[in-house]
Protein backbone atom coordinates (compact mmCIF):
# COMPACT_ATOMS: atom_id res chain seq x y z
CA UNK A 1 0.00 0.00 0.00
CA UNK A 2 0.89 3.38 -0.46
CA UNK A 3 3.50 4.91 2.49
CA UNK A 4 3.00 8.74 1.14
CA UNK A 5 -0.09 10.04 0.46
CA UNK A 6 -0.70 13.23 -1.64
CA UNK A 7 -4.13 15.52 -1.23
CA UNK A 8 -6.02 17.01 -3.77
CA UNK A 9 -4.93 14.76 -6.76
CA UNK A 10 -6.07 17.19 -9.13
CA UNK A 11 -7.26 21.01 -8.66
CA UNK A 12 -8.12 23.92 -10.63
CA UNK A 13 -8.31 27.11 -9.40
CA UNK A 14 -8.21 30.63 -11.21
CA UNK A 15 -5.38 32.94 -11.30
CA UNK A 16 -4.56 34.95 -8.27
CA UNK A 17 -6.29 32.13 -5.67
CA UNK A 18 -3.97 30.29 -3.72
CA UNK A 19 -3.36 26.06 -3.23
CA UNK A 20 -2.18 23.82 -0.62
CA UNK A 21 -1.25 20.64 -1.53
CA UNK A 22 -1.32 18.43 1.57
CA UNK A 23 1.83 15.03 1.44
CA UNK A 24 1.59 12.73 4.22
CA UNK A 25 3.58 9.70 5.23
CA UNK A 26 1.58 6.94 6.24
CA UNK A 27 4.25 4.51 7.34
CA UNK A 28 7.16 6.04 8.85
CA UNK A 29 8.37 9.46 10.30
CA UNK A 30 9.76 11.66 7.46
CA UNK A 31 12.25 14.64 8.73
CA UNK A 32 13.10 15.41 5.09
CA UNK A 33 10.57 15.14 2.42
CA UNK A 34 10.84 16.57 -1.23
CA UNK A 35 8.71 18.85 -3.49
CA UNK A 36 8.82 18.50 -7.25
CA UNK A 37 7.43 19.86 -10.21
CA UNK A 38 7.42 18.26 -13.28
CA UNK A 39 5.92 19.80 -16.93
CA UNK A 40 4.67 17.18 -20.11
CA UNK A 41 7.54 14.81 -21.36
CA UNK A 42 9.70 16.69 -18.77
CA UNK A 43 12.20 14.84 -16.30
CA UNK A 44 11.73 15.61 -12.38
CA UNK A 45 12.60 19.07 -11.14
CA UNK A 46 13.15 19.51 -7.57
CA UNK A 47 11.83 22.30 -5.70
CA UNK A 48 12.90 22.23 -2.57
CA UNK A 49 13.71 19.92 0.61
CA UNK A 50 11.26 20.67 3.35
CA UNK A 51 12.94 19.89 6.81
CA UNK A 52 10.74 18.95 9.89
CA UNK A 53 10.97 22.03 12.27
CA UNK A 54 12.93 24.06 10.27
CA UNK A 55 12.43 26.46 6.89
CA UNK A 56 13.24 24.48 3.56
CA UNK A 57 15.74 24.42 1.46
CA UNK A 58 14.70 25.48 -2.03
CA UNK A 59 16.72 24.74 -5.24
CA UNK A 60 17.98 27.68 -7.77
CA UNK A 61 15.26 29.67 -9.51
CA UNK A 62 12.38 28.45 -7.15
CA UNK A 63 10.31 31.50 -6.20
CA UNK A 64 10.35 30.56 -1.80
CA UNK A 65 7.65 33.47 -1.49
CA UNK A 66 5.67 31.92 -4.01
CA UNK A 67 5.97 28.24 -3.29
CA UNK A 68 5.55 28.25 0.66
CA UNK A 69 6.53 24.87 2.30
CA UNK A 70 5.73 24.41 5.58
CA UNK A 71 7.07 20.65 7.49
CA UNK A 72 5.25 21.67 10.79
CA UNK A 73 4.98 17.56 12.06
CA UNK A 74 7.38 14.19 11.38
CA UNK A 75 4.47 13.15 8.73
CA UNK A 76 3.30 16.29 7.10
CA UNK A 77 4.64 18.51 4.77
CA UNK A 78 2.57 21.20 2.53
CA UNK A 79 3.05 23.02 0.08
CA UNK A 80 1.03 26.50 -1.09
CA UNK A 81 1.35 27.98 -4.23
CA UNK A 82 0.18 31.76 -3.44
CA UNK A 83 -1.04 33.87 -6.25
CA UNK A 84 -1.31 30.98 -8.78
CA UNK A 85 -0.52 31.89 -12.42
CA UNK A 86 -1.24 29.89 -15.33
CA UNK A 87 2.15 28.99 -15.96
CA UNK A 88 2.18 27.47 -12.49
CA UNK A 89 -0.21 24.97 -14.01
CA UNK A 90 1.93 21.38 -13.43
CA UNK A 91 2.25 18.00 -11.94
CA UNK A 92 3.13 18.58 -8.37
CA UNK A 93 4.88 15.66 -6.62
CA UNK A 94 6.29 15.52 -3.05
CA UNK A 95 8.23 12.06 -1.77
CA UNK A 96 9.44 11.04 1.56
CA UNK A 97 12.44 8.68 2.65
CA UNK A 98 13.77 7.38 6.09
CA UNK A 99 17.72 7.75 5.41
CA UNK A 100 19.42 6.15 2.97
CA UNK A 101 16.52 4.50 1.64
CA UNK A 102 14.34 4.69 -1.53
CA UNK A 103 12.76 7.79 -2.00
CA UNK A 104 8.52 6.66 -2.09
CA UNK A 105 6.30 9.41 -3.69
CA UNK A 106 2.89 10.95 -3.31
CA UNK A 107 0.34 10.12 -6.34
CA UNK A 108 0.77 13.90 -7.61
CA UNK A 109 -1.01 16.64 -7.54
CA UNK A 110 -2.14 18.01 -11.16
CA UNK A 111 -2.39 21.55 -11.03
CA UNK A 112 -4.29 23.67 -13.46
CA UNK A 113 -5.00 27.73 -13.01
CA UNK A 114 -7.01 29.18 -15.87
CA UNK B 1 28.70 17.56 -15.38
CA UNK B 2 25.61 16.64 -14.16
CA UNK B 3 25.35 13.74 -11.45
CA UNK B 4 23.56 11.43 -12.33
CA UNK B 5 23.53 10.71 -16.66
CA UNK B 6 21.16 8.95 -18.44
CA UNK B 7 20.42 8.02 -22.29
CA UNK B 8 17.67 10.70 -22.92
CA UNK B 9 15.98 8.11 -25.60
CA UNK B 10 13.97 7.86 -26.28
CA UNK B 11 14.24 3.34 -27.29
CA UNK B 12 11.75 2.33 -29.68
CA UNK B 13 11.98 -2.06 -29.29
CA UNK B 14 9.28 -4.83 -30.80
CA UNK B 15 7.55 -6.74 -27.97
CA UNK B 16 10.03 -9.87 -27.03
CA UNK B 17 13.38 -7.57 -27.32
CA UNK B 18 15.98 -7.14 -24.59
CA UNK B 19 16.56 -3.63 -23.86
CA UNK B 20 19.30 -1.94 -21.48
CA UNK B 21 19.47 1.09 -19.71
CA UNK B 22 22.57 2.73 -18.71
CA UNK B 23 22.95 5.15 -16.01
CA UNK B 24 26.79 7.09 -15.14
CA UNK B 25 27.29 8.70 -11.62
CA UNK B 26 29.85 11.13 -11.03
CA UNK B 27 29.90 11.32 -7.09
CA UNK B 28 32.19 8.70 -5.43
CA UNK B 29 29.70 9.45 -2.18
CA UNK B 30 27.40 7.53 -3.73
CA UNK B 31 26.04 5.21 -1.35
CA UNK B 32 23.29 3.60 -2.69
CA UNK B 33 21.24 3.22 -6.37
CA UNK B 34 17.79 2.75 -7.67
CA UNK B 35 15.31 2.24 -10.67
CA UNK B 36 12.47 3.52 -10.58
CA UNK B 37 9.58 3.50 -13.54
CA UNK B 38 7.50 6.59 -14.35
CA UNK B 39 4.02 6.20 -16.58
CA UNK B 40 3.14 9.31 -18.09
CA UNK B 41 1.03 11.53 -15.72
CA UNK B 42 2.00 9.25 -12.81
CA UNK B 43 4.40 9.18 -10.44
CA UNK B 44 7.93 7.36 -10.03
CA UNK B 45 7.62 4.32 -8.72
CA UNK B 46 10.16 1.72 -7.06
CA UNK B 47 11.14 -0.09 -9.87
CA UNK B 48 14.03 -2.29 -7.95
CA UNK B 49 17.58 -1.26 -5.86
CA UNK B 50 20.93 -2.07 -7.50
CA UNK B 51 23.49 -4.45 -5.60
CA UNK B 52 26.88 -4.54 -6.54
CA UNK B 53 26.76 -8.35 -6.43
CA UNK B 54 23.45 -7.50 -9.09
CA UNK B 55 20.09 -8.48 -8.80
CA UNK B 56 17.06 -9.82 -10.69
CA UNK B 57 13.85 -9.87 -10.25
CA UNK B 58 11.66 -11.69 -12.81
CA UNK B 59 12.65 -9.81 -16.59
CA UNK B 60 14.49 -7.35 -14.77
CA UNK B 61 18.01 -6.94 -13.69
CA UNK B 62 20.16 -4.40 -12.94
CA UNK B 63 23.55 -4.29 -11.91
CA UNK B 64 26.51 -1.74 -10.35
CA UNK B 65 29.79 -1.37 -11.57
CA UNK B 66 31.34 0.91 -8.56
CA UNK B 67 34.47 0.81 -10.06
CA UNK B 68 33.06 2.66 -13.09
CA UNK B 69 30.31 4.22 -11.39
CA UNK B 70 27.73 2.59 -13.68
CA UNK B 71 24.68 0.99 -12.99
CA UNK B 72 23.03 -0.71 -15.78
CA UNK B 73 19.50 -1.93 -16.54
CA UNK B 74 18.28 -4.73 -18.42
CA UNK B 75 14.60 -5.77 -19.63
CA UNK B 76 14.25 -9.48 -21.60
CA UNK B 77 11.24 -10.27 -22.99
CA UNK B 78 9.66 -6.76 -23.22
CA UNK B 79 6.11 -6.53 -23.09
CA UNK B 80 3.52 -3.39 -24.13
CA UNK B 81 3.16 -2.96 -20.35
CA UNK B 82 6.69 -2.23 -19.89
CA UNK B 83 6.65 1.28 -21.80
CA UNK B 84 7.07 4.23 -19.63
CA UNK B 85 10.39 6.08 -18.47
CA UNK B 86 13.01 4.62 -17.08
CA UNK B 87 14.59 6.65 -14.01
CA UNK B 88 18.14 6.06 -12.28
CA UNK B 89 18.52 7.26 -9.22
CA UNK B 90 21.27 7.81 -7.02
CA UNK B 91 21.33 8.65 -2.54
CA UNK B 92 25.09 10.81 -2.02
CA UNK B 93 25.89 10.83 1.58
CA UNK B 94 26.77 14.79 1.69
CA UNK B 95 26.61 14.59 5.46
CA UNK B 96 22.63 14.22 5.18
CA UNK B 97 21.74 12.03 1.87
CA UNK B 98 20.82 13.55 -0.64
CA UNK B 99 18.88 11.68 -4.08
CA UNK B 100 19.65 13.29 -7.44
CA UNK B 101 17.93 11.73 -10.25
CA UNK B 102 18.90 10.85 -13.89
CA UNK B 103 16.61 12.70 -16.62
CA UNK B 104 14.98 9.35 -17.58
CA UNK B 105 14.75 7.16 -20.71
CA UNK B 106 11.87 6.44 -22.30
CA UNK B 107 10.89 3.19 -23.53
CA UNK B 108 8.40 2.52 -26.46
CA UNK B 109 7.79 -0.78 -26.73
CA UNK B 110 5.53 -1.56 -29.63
CA UNK B 111 3.29 -4.74 -31.22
Amino acid sequence: GAVVSQHPSRVICKSGTSVKIECRSLDFQATTMFWYRQFPKKSLMLMATSNEGSKATYEQGVEKDKFLINHASLTLSTLTVTSAHPEDSSFYICSASQTNSPLHFGNGTRLTVT
Amino acid sequence: RKEVEQDPGPFNVPEGATVAFNCTYSNSASQSFFWYRQDCRKEPKLLMSVYSSGNEDGRFTAQLNRASQYISLLIRDSKLSDSATYLCVVNIDTGGFKTIFGAGTRLFVKA
